[in-house]
């Protein structure tokens, strides 16, 4: 089953904050971020594997609860370069083996000047 | 360290067609993992491949297959091209033997079925 991101999109101007969840309906055993910018190969930015866990990557967190089956990317004072496509994944077992990962949707982020 | 190479960048075929897509991973590499990227559904994970060995498969039709080389490289193959199939199909490389690793995707290989 796949992820569920939320919102689609979101447009901040620079220095704005913006959270992005990811939930599933299914145990979630870790929460894998990636981002995409336009054109280019999506590029790994954290991995989550325990329950209230918070990584940090820049100024970009995240946390993961996994009772509540979902996580959240904190995107702090925004700056030009976080614009792109956000995407969480999760293994589709229990094992962690990462050669399959189902992804959310995507939520695309806009930073304007 | 090269990264992940994908080749050809573009390719431009009509219905009924197949094709050939290479993925190079990083020295080193053992897991290649295909996904087909679309902008109505995201990232769709289509099959990865482990030492030669198909590992994990996704829900796409037998028209979609792959394989795997004895130096990593990998191979997929889409037979009786649909207007479907036009999308971005990335590969991602990882070791392959540790859990929870992370991926290194590709540029992808932009293909357009007419």
């Amino acid at each position: 089953q796949q992820p569920v991101q939320s919102p689609q999109a979101v447009i901040l101007r620079e220095g704005e904050d913006a959270v992005i969840n990811c939930s599933s309906s299914k145990a979630l055993y870790s929460v894998h971020w990636y981002r995409q910018k336009h054109g280019e190969a999506p590029v790994f930015l954290m991995i989550l594997l325990k329950g209230g866990e918070q990584k940090g990557h820049e100024k970009i967190s995240a946390s993961f609860n996994e009772k509540k089956q979902q996580s959240s990317l904190y995107l702090t004072a925004s700056q030009l370069s976080y614009s792109g496509t956000y995407f969480c994944g999760t293994p589709a077992g229990i094992s962690g083996n990462t050669g399959k990962l189902i992804f959310g949707q995507g939520t695309t982020l806009q930073v304007k000047p | 360290k090269a990264g992940v190479t994908q080749t050809p960048r573009y390719l431009i075929k009509t219905r009924g067609q197949q094709v050939t897509l290479s993925c190079s991973p990083i020295s080193g590499h053992r897991s290649v993992s295909w996904y087909q990227q679309t902008p109505g559904q995201g990232l769709q994970f289509l099959f990865e491949y482990f030492s030669e060995t198909q590992r994990n498969k996704g829900n796409f039709p037998g028209r979609f297959s792959g394989r795997q080389f004895s130096n990593s490289r990998s191979e997929m193959n889409v037979s009786t091209l649909e207007l479907g199939d036009s999308a971005l199909y990335l590969c991602a490389s990882s070791l392959g033997t540790v859990t929870n690793e992370k991926l290194f995707f590709g540029s992808g290989t932009q293909l357009s079925v007419l």
